[in-house]
């Protein structure tokens, strides 16, 4: 089955700075792969997502970048704002296959206003 | 649109007891995913339930079982908890007939078994 990593599992930066968290997938079948921004005590919610046909992807302040080749995928958040505070999670899975995905184990962000 | 609604929010369980969780899915959506996430982990994939079936599992015990009503509601049963099944369920809902569209997350059932 699909393992995906997740690096740093915590991340400390000051408000202004960049972010990155990055994520490393085994199966080559996997084709989408979506980012969920959870905060205490809220359910999981989608930032963005990405799939295979595509190298990177921008929303605003957001943008998620993809190698294929070497399997891994990666979170930028530029200008952090302490709202950025949160545990992110990347997760893999296969178009057509709903909502049936592979976490990662989750990366704490702390914005240090 | 309430989103995807789950119930209860908090449940307190002694070993051994067997426990019913539930889900009602977004509107519109027909495909219901149930995770587990144990503290300072990402969900984990239980199950999946469609047109009333288990469609898909993921590396669960038996003892965790489930159902989907024709109005496309979802419980989860859980037999014989451990302690180690303490942990925030996760339903999440699709709809069925799309390529790989936003699945939302109900803000999940906190089980502690003590």
């Amino acid at each position: 089955g699909e393992n995906v990593e997740q690096h740093p599992s915590t991340l400390s930066v000051q408000e202004g700075d960049s972010a990155v968290i990055k994520c490393t997938y085994s199966d080559s079948a996997s084709n989408y792969f979506p980012w969920y921004k959870q905060e205490l005590g809220k359910r999981p919610q989608l930032i963005i997502d990405i799939r295979s046909n595509v190298g990177e992807k921008k929303d605003q302040r957001i943008a998620v970048t993809l190698n294929k080749t070497a399997k891994h995928f990666s979170l930028h958040i530029t200008e952090t704002q302490p709202e950025d505070s949160a545990v992110y999670f990347c997760a893999a899975s296969k178009l057509y296959n709903f909502n049936k995905f592979y976490f990662g184990s989750g990366t704490k962000l702390n914005v240090k206003p | 649109d309430a989103g995807v609604t789950q119930s209860p929010t908090h449940l307190i369980k002694t070993r051994g007891q067997q426990v019913t969780l539930r889900c009602s899915p977004k509107s519109g959506h027909d495909t219901v995913s149930w995770y587990q996430q144990a503290l300072g982990q990402g969900p984990q994939f239980i199950f999946q339930y469609y047109e009333e079936e288990e469609r898909q599992r993921g590396n669960f015990p038996d003892r965790f079982s489930g159902h989907q009503f024709p109005n496309y509601s979802s419980e989860l049963n859980v037999n014989a908890l451990l302690l180690g099944d303490s942990a925030l369920y996760l339903c999440a809902s699709s709809p069925e007939g799309r390529v790989n569209t936003e699945a939302f997350f109900g803000q999940g059932t906190r089980l502690t078994v003590v």
